[in-house]
């Protein structure tokens, strides 16, 4: 069976660095088809792609958080870590961590979160 | 990056009525298109990848369709379980952006 789960401070103060972790079971961060994705959601609003780490170093981030934010993985222990640095309120949200998978179908790649943690709620203020 | 579109943003529907949400990208992405469903605390559900490929264990009532910039998910039969938030999301380039979302609620 397949899981996810996202563990980090429930409180964060402005300009404080945010630090997640997504530790997973039933895959392996090696496997070169499966990888990890951040998504958030702030409060009543729609969910916002963040970021996605593969076993080959392939990393993307979304384009206004770039310079904030860090994708890292610790394989030995099944854990992927997001770091956002420079807190702001706006930043707050239900942070979730999902598998990805990159589905090869001919000469291409799609890529499609099948399973997702339950989130973790992260509030920014001082 | 590609910009995601969904109309409406909001529908009120009946138990058993056929559905239909619209999706659109910026730009044309082939067939890199993901639909998720979400209630309310939840986490998201894969329901279609590949903008016409039901999810194992999704039932038959969801469908998808469309290429390059148009897509739709059709519900063909609403059941109570089915009112929620729905989001398409396109991976044909990083960052792989989601729509707004659509919310279906009962009439």
């Amino acid at each position: 069976q397949v899981t996810l789960k996202e563990s980090g401070p429930v409180l964060v103060k402005p300009t404080q660095t945010l630090t997640l972790t997504c530790t997973v079971s039933g895959f392996s961060l090696s496997n070169l088809r499966m990888g990890v994705s951040w998504v958030r959601q702030p409060p009543g609003k729609a969910l916002e792609w963040l970021a996605h780490s593969f076993s080959n170093d392939e990393k993307s981030y979304a384009t206004s958080l770039r310079s904030r934010l860090t994708v890292s993985k610790d394989t030995s222990k099944s854990q992927v870590v997001l770091i956002l640095t420079n807190m702001d309120p706006v930043d707050t949200a239900t942070y979730y961590c999902a598998r990805v998978q990159k589905h090869p179908i001919l000469f291409y790649f799609y890529y499609y979160m099948d399973v997702w943690g339950p989130g973790t709620a992260v509030t920014v203020s001082s | 990056d590609i910009q995601m579109t969904q109309s409406p943003s909001s529908l009120s529907a009946s138990v058993g009525d056929r559905v239909t949400i619209t999706c659109r990208a910026s730009q044309s992405i082939s067939d890199y298109l993901n639909w998720y469903q979400q209630k309310l605390g939840e986490a998201p559900k894969l329901l279609i990848t590949a903008a016409s490929s039901l999810q194992s264990g999704v039932p038959s009532r969801f469908s998808g369709s469309g290429s390059g910039t148009d897509f739709t998910l059709t519900i063909s039969s609403l059941q109570p379980e089915d009112f929620a938030t729905y989001y398409c999301q396109q991976s044909s380039s990083t960052p792989f952006t989601f729509g707004p979302g659509t919310t279906l609620d009962l009439k």
